[in-house]
């Protein structure tokens, strides 16, 4: 089975600080990755696809990097806003796997 | 604007089988495939499957293989999830979610469905 590991699964920091979560793949996927954000209780939302791509509308703290089988989504300075699970998605091609999460909280 | 519309919550029993839809608007709706997602309680993003609304072909993941349909109605704009021989460990809010134009992303989803399972 493919797999997504996420590390780590959870996370707590100051606001301010530089966050980095990694997402590596059992196998090569190129650039097809995504990472989304869900805040508690709310729907996911995108926020990087093709691995370091903004979506329109998110913040420039968030950045993405990576490709093959090993990735990052770093946020620069972390603000109260941005507590929630982050998860990373490949999208090469079916089954589309998502990571297992990472929980992210405030110090 | 873009909106995914889902059902409300539902309660059933183990053995049954629930149908879900999902009623997309603002957007043509048989150019952009949509996929199905479930979380369990206090779990991560499991994938379900993927339809084209066009064409209706569909692909699941390999955990649903025979449980699991998905279908449409273009007159209608509407997905929907078919799932059957359900058990306590489909317990979950399902959600659908659109596949964005040339990026892979699902930039629009659905608000979910909470569906528990319990005899």
């Amino acid at each position: 089975d493919f797999q997504m590991t996420q590390s780590p699964s959870s996370l707590s920091a100051s606001v301010g600080d530089r966050v980095t979560i990694t997402c590596r793949a059992s196998e090569g996927i190129s650039h097809y990755l995504a990472w989304y954000q869900q805040r508690p209780g709310k729907v996911p939302k995108i926020l990087i696809y093709f691995a370091s791509t903004l979506q329109s509308g998110v913040p420039s703290r968030f950045s993405g990097s990576g490709s093959g089988t090993d990735f990052t989504l770093t946020i620069s300075s972390l603000q109260p806003e941005d507590v929630g699970t982050y998860y990373c998605q490949k999208y090469n091609n079916a089954p589309y796997t998502f990571g297992q999460g990472t929980k992210l909280e405030i110090k | 604007q873009v909106h995914l519309v889902q059902s409300g919550a539902e309660v059933t029993k183990p053995g049954a089988s629930l149908k879900l839809p999902c009623k997309a608007s603002g957007y043509t709706f048989t150019s952009y495939f949509i996929h199905w997602v479930r979380q369990a309680p206090g779990q991560g993003l499991e994938w379900m499957g993927i339809i084209n609304p066009s064409s209706g072909a569909a692909t699941y993941a390999q955990g649903f293989q025979g449980r699991v349909t998905l279908t449409r109605d273009t007159s209608t704009n509407t997905v929907y999830l078919d799932l059957n021989r359900l058990t306590s460990e489909d317990t979950a809010v399902y959600f659908c979610a659109r596949l964005a134009a040339g990026t892979g992303a699902f930039d629009f989803w659905g608000q979910g469905t909470r569906v528990i399972v319990s005899s």
